[in-house]
């Protein structure tokens, strides 16, 4: 079957550095996206990857290894605005997208 | 109209009822999707579009049913509504099916 895992919770100090992991399982793969999710709210794209290595987009970066099955959302200088939920999705073969539950992200100041 | 809209924003209704969930964009999109979020669990699809006049069942179908008259709008109607169908639902659009997907505020729906 096809699986996005995530962690459930993570927190972190404002300020400071976060990782976030994902690894998947899917029917063929077209591309990782990365939304975060303020509670409450709708879902806001943030990253896309379909080939390996890094992509940076100013205090966020997201990297894709394919051969492992694995991506992870970085985030640096951490705000409080970023509190929220981190969602990882892979579009499989048929161009749907696999949703993982989510990371909901706690800063603590 | 700026992006994608959905309405209502929450609704309370009666076991057995029908009720239609409305989603408007503007983008000239040409794929839609429904999605449910529930607590603990992934957003999954239910039904999807890829252009005017087509739709797909996705991962949730069952208790749905979609229409695609035109670029703009995808409706997704609930014939019987059911305890297990209360959720938050999230309309989403993207140029094509492999493009990055924009979403509607959401609706969240009680059945009670």
């Amino acid at each position: 079957g096809q699986n996005i895992d995530q962690p459930t919770e993570m927190t972190a100090t404002e300020g400071a550095i976060v990782q976030i992991n994902c690894t998947y399982q899917t029917s063929g793969f077209n591309g990782l996206f990365w939304y975060q999710q303020h509670a409450g709210e709708a879902p806001t794209f943030l990253s896309y990857n379909v080939l390996d290595g890094l992509e940076e987009k100013g205090r966020f970066s997201s990297f894709l290894s394919r051969s492992k099955g694995y991506s992870y959302l970085l985030l640096k200088e951490l705000q409080m605005k970023d509190s929220a939920s981190y969602l990882c999705a892979a579009l499989d073969s048929n161009y749907q997208l696999i949703w993982g539950a989510g990371t909901k992200l706690i800063i603590k100041p | 109209i700026a992006g994608i809209t959905q309405a209502p924003t929450s609704q309370i209704l009666a076991a057995g009822r029908r009720m239609t969930l409305r989603c408007t964009q503007d983008m000239r999109h040409n794929a839609m999707y429904w999605y449910r979020q529930d607590l603990g669990l992934g957003l999954r699809l239910i039904h999807y579009s890829n252009t005017a006049g087509t739709t797909g069942k996705g991962e949730v179908p069952d208790g749905y049913s979609v229409s695609r008259a035109n670029t703009d709008d995808f409706p997704l109607t609930l014939a019987s509504a059911v305890p297990s169908q209360t959720s938050v639902y999230f309309c989403a659009s993207s140029m094509s099916g492999t493009d990055t997907q924009y979403f509607g505020p959401g609706t969240r729906l009680t059945v009670l």
